[in-house]
Formats: C-alpha cells, sequence, structure tokens
C-alpha cells in the first residue's frame, strides 16, 4: 500500500510570489490535514480537507489556502510569500472516521528568499 | 485552547541508559498518537493510545495514556544509537476532525 505522496520535496521561492504544493494520501482514505513545521513553533496545524470540503481550519492568514479533490488528492496554496513562510510543510492522511491517526508524507521543504 | 506540553525538550543520554518523555495537558484528548521524525522527513506514527489508562509496547518502547486521557509518557529502555531522532506527542480531539494538538517534541540523541 503506497504511503503519502507530496510534491515537490523542495522549493525556493522569492518573496511575494505564489506557490503550489501537492498531496496525495493512501489510497481510500478521505482525510487530507496540512501542517507547518518551523523551528520555533513547531508542528503547527493549517487545515483538513474531507471529502473535498474544508472540515477545520487553523490560525492561519488567508494567504493560504487549499483544496482537495473528487479523488482525496489535495493541493496548498500560498500567496503573497513572505520570508517568514520558510518552513516543512507536511501533509498528513486519514481514513476520517472513528479513532484519529494521521501518517505523513516526507514534506515539502519550502525556503522564501 | 487545547495545549501539549512536552518534556524534556532535549536529552542526551549514553547507549543502554533508560528514558522516559512525558506529554501534559488541562485538556482532554479521544487519543494521543506519538511519533518519531527524522531530519528532513516526515513524522512516522508509532502508536495510538485511545483509553484512560492504556499501556501499549512496541519493543523496547513503552507508551502510557493516562487515566484522565490527559497526558501520555514514552519510556525507553535500554536506549540505543537507532532511536536518536525527535519525538512528537499529538493529541486528537472530540471531534475528530483532523486537528492534532503537537507538543514541541522531544530531540533525542543516544551516543554510541
Amino acid at each position: 500500500k503506497a504511503g503519502v505522496t507530496q510534491t515537490p520535496r523542495y522549493l525556493i521561492k522569492t518573496r511575494g510570489q505564489q506557490v503550489t504544493l501537492s498531496c496525495s494520501p493512501i489510497s481510500g482514505h478521505r482525510s487530507v490535514s496540512w501542517y507547518q513545521q518551523t523551528p520555533g513553533q513547531g508542528l503547527q496545524f493549517l487545515f483538513e480537507y474531507f471529502s473535498e470540503t474544508q472540515r477545520n481550519k487553523g490560525n492561519f492568514p488567508g494567504r493560504f489556502s487549499g483544496r482537495q479533490f473528487s479523488n482525496s488528492r489535495s493541493e496548498m496554496n500560498v500567496s503573497t510569500l513572505e520570508l517568514g513562510d520558510s518552513a516543512l510543510y507536511l501533509c498528513a492522511s486519514s481514513g476520517g472516521q472513528g479513532v484519529w491517526e494521521a501518517f505523513f508524507g516526507q514534506g515539502t521543504r519550502l525556503t522564501v528568499v | 485552547t487545547q495545549l501539549l506540553e512536552q518534556s524534556p525538550q532535549f536529552l542526551s543520554i549514553q547507549e543502554g541508559e533508560n528514558l522516559t518523555v512525558y506529554c501534559n495537558s488541562s485538556s482532554v484528548f479521544s487519543s494521543l498518537q506519538w511519533y518519531r521524525q527524522e531530519p528532513g522527513e516526515g513524522p512516522v506514527l508509532l502508536v495510538t493510545v485511545v483509553t484512560g489508562g492504556e499501556v501499549k509496547k512496541l519493543k523496547r518502547l513503552t507508551f502510557q495514556f493516562g487515566d484522565a486521557r490527559k497526558d501520555s509518557s514514552l519510556h525507553i529502555t535500554a536506549a540505543q544509537p537507532g532511536d536518536t531522532g525527535l519525538y512528537l506527542c499529538a493529541g486528537a480531539g472530540a471531534s475528530n476532525t483532523g486537528k492534532l494538538i503537537f507538543g514541541q517534541g522531544t530531540t533525542l540523541q543516544v551516543k554510541p
């Protein structure tokens, strides 16, 4: 059974640009959550999508957005990038019901210069 | 706001020593997970505990969920260099809507 796939693994962008990250969950999983990990703040929840609907949202500005497609794949978009957006962005896949267990991808390392 | 306080933040020990990592909160969680993360990689799920007082063992690792489901601990017996990494605890709320609350993590270094 394939794991969670995130693309790209590494990304370098300039301030003011926008970026789109992709996540393919484990086959059969309907929930995809996104997290931002930085040395100072640790792992912080961005949002969760279940069956193409955003079900929960963290405390991030509107520049961070996402969507989920009918095949459960998800994308995350960050517009007007700031230096502080440099982080490891992690996607987690879950069945979405019952006992919550999240399985993470390898992450996308975003560097904003 | 739910918070998970994890301690210690850093731990450097010799091979063969025992250690315990703690995760505490004033909030009740429906379940709690422990992860291990290597540099530049995503966290890998080690265990999920659900029932208050539950104890789970994974080889030399023992996980316990507090009776009130507000705290948890990870105990490693006879640590080995391969146990080196960042250990994270994460709690799931009652709504089970994908939001995990993470502790700040414990960086463990096991020296040979």
